[in-house]
Formats: C-alpha cells, sequence, structure tokens
C-alpha cells in the first residue's frame, strides 16, 4: 500500500541555518504530496503542496520539490528562526492519505 | 508504537441518517483529539479539536450541530454526522495528541470513507 518515510527527529538547529527535512514515498498511481505543520496544542496547518512531478511547493521561505525519479519531496529552508519550531508532517494523497511520523523541529536562538 | 484506529473504515449511508466515527487512542491517553476531513485529491481540513471532558472548538465554517464531536474519555473521541447529505461524503480523520516527557506527539488515524447516497 501507499506509505510515507520521514526522516526521523527530533532535528535542533540554531537561528539562520539551513534545514533539510527527507520524505519519500511509495505508492501507485500518481499522489499528490504535502507537508504539514503543527505546533504545540494546535492542529495541522498545510505548509505547502505540490500536485505533479517537478511542481515546487513554497510557503513562508520553506519549499519542496515533487521528484518523481527518486519518490521524494524533501522540505527545505535556507534560514530558519525560532518560530519554525514545530513537528513537521509529509503526507501523501492518492486513494487514502497518508502521513510521516512527524520530525520535530527546535530552533535555538 | 502508539496506535490509533478509527471505525468504521468505510461506512455507505442514505442521506437523513446519521453516522458515528469512533476514534481510539488504543494504547495511550489523549486529552486533545483532533478531526480533520480530506476531499479527493485536496488537503487535509482541520474540522475541530477534541479535548477530553469540555466541548469541542470548532474551526471557523464547520457546523457545531452537523458535526457533533464527543470527547468521553482519555481514549475515545467520537465524530457523529448528522443528517448526512451526498456533499458530506468524504475521508475522516482523526489524530491523538500523546504528550511523552514533556512533548506532544501526534498519531493519526487510518480514516474512515463516508459514502452518503
Amino acid at each position: 500500500g501507499d506509505s510515507v518515510t520521514q526522516m526521523e527527529g527530533p532535528v535542533t538547529l540554531s537561528e539562520e541555518a539551513f534545514l533539510t527535512i527527507n520524505c519519500t514515498y511509495t505508492a501507485t498511481g500518481y499522489p499528490s504530496l504535502f507537508w504539514y505543520v503543527q505546533y504545540p496544542g494546535e492542529g495541522l496547518q498545510l505548509l505547502l503542496k505540490a500536485t505533479k512531478a517537478d511542481d515546487k511547493g513554497s510557503n513562508k521561505g520553506f519549499e519542496a520539490t515533487y521528484r518523481k525519479e527518486t519518490t521524494s519531496f524533501h522540505l527545505e529552508k535556507g534560514s530558519v528562526q525560532v518560530s519554525d519550531s514545530a513537528v513537521y508532517f509529509c503526507a501523501l494523497i492518492s486513494n487514502d492519505m497518508r502521513f510521516g511520523a512527524g520530525t520535530r523541529l527546535t530552533v535555538k536562538p | 508504537g502508539a496506535v490509533v484506529s478509527q471505525h468504521p473504515s468505510r461506512v455507505i449511508c442514505k442521506s437523513g441518517t446519521s453516522v458515528k466515527i469512533e476514534c481510539r487512542s488504543l494504547d495511550f491517553q489523549a486529552t486533545t483529539m483532533f478531526w480533520y476531513r480530506q476531499f479527493p485529491k485536496k488537503s487535509l481540513m482541520l474540522m475541530a479539536t477534541s479535548n477530553e471532558g469540555s466541548k469541542a472548538t470548532y474551526e471557523q465554517g464547520v457546523e457545531k450541530d452537523k458535526f457533533l464531536i464527543n470527547h468521553a474519555s482519555l481514549t475515545l473521541s467520537t465524530l457523529t454526522v448528522t443528517s448526512a447529505h451526498p456533499e458530506d461524503s468524504s475521508f475522516y480523520i482523526c489524530s491523538a495528541n500523546r504528550l511523552v516527557v514533556g512533548q506532544e506527539t501526534q498519531y493519526f488515524g487510518p480514516g474512515t470513507r463516508l459514502l452518503v447516497l
């Protein structure tokens, strides 16, 4: 069945460091791919998405490119801030929705 | 690892009837559970935050009288779709927050696919 594998955390970075959170998937067909963010005590918020191969999703300085050849959708940000501290979930939608396990990011001043 | 179950996994009902979906945390207590709705090929939409022992907090635009949420215990939250309509057909996902060493970790249920005829 469809699945998402996400880089395990926790990830701790200093402010202004470069962030990469790896995400790979297996799916039949052509899924849409998403990154969600969850702040403490809140529900998921959509961060960005890509619906077809080579699409790049971007939002708030975060980017991810849909790579069909490597079945990946890695999340990147060039300079993280303390306010980016949260849990990040990679997800796909094909027939059903599947989530990665989540990666906790802590950014220190 | 922690497991969250949902029941039923699929349900077909007639328009006008009510459908109850259960979300259970199987091996941990969850003071907070979330209910999401996902339309085909579209993103997840947060419907409400379910808190054990208190009223759910609904997101803007979600009808609280139509989508009744009850969080009766630390391991069970239910979503009841009342007077179901074909437009309510969707994929409903719950998640449960587990507090581990002072940090929250969210675990997702497998989802419930609802089809209203």
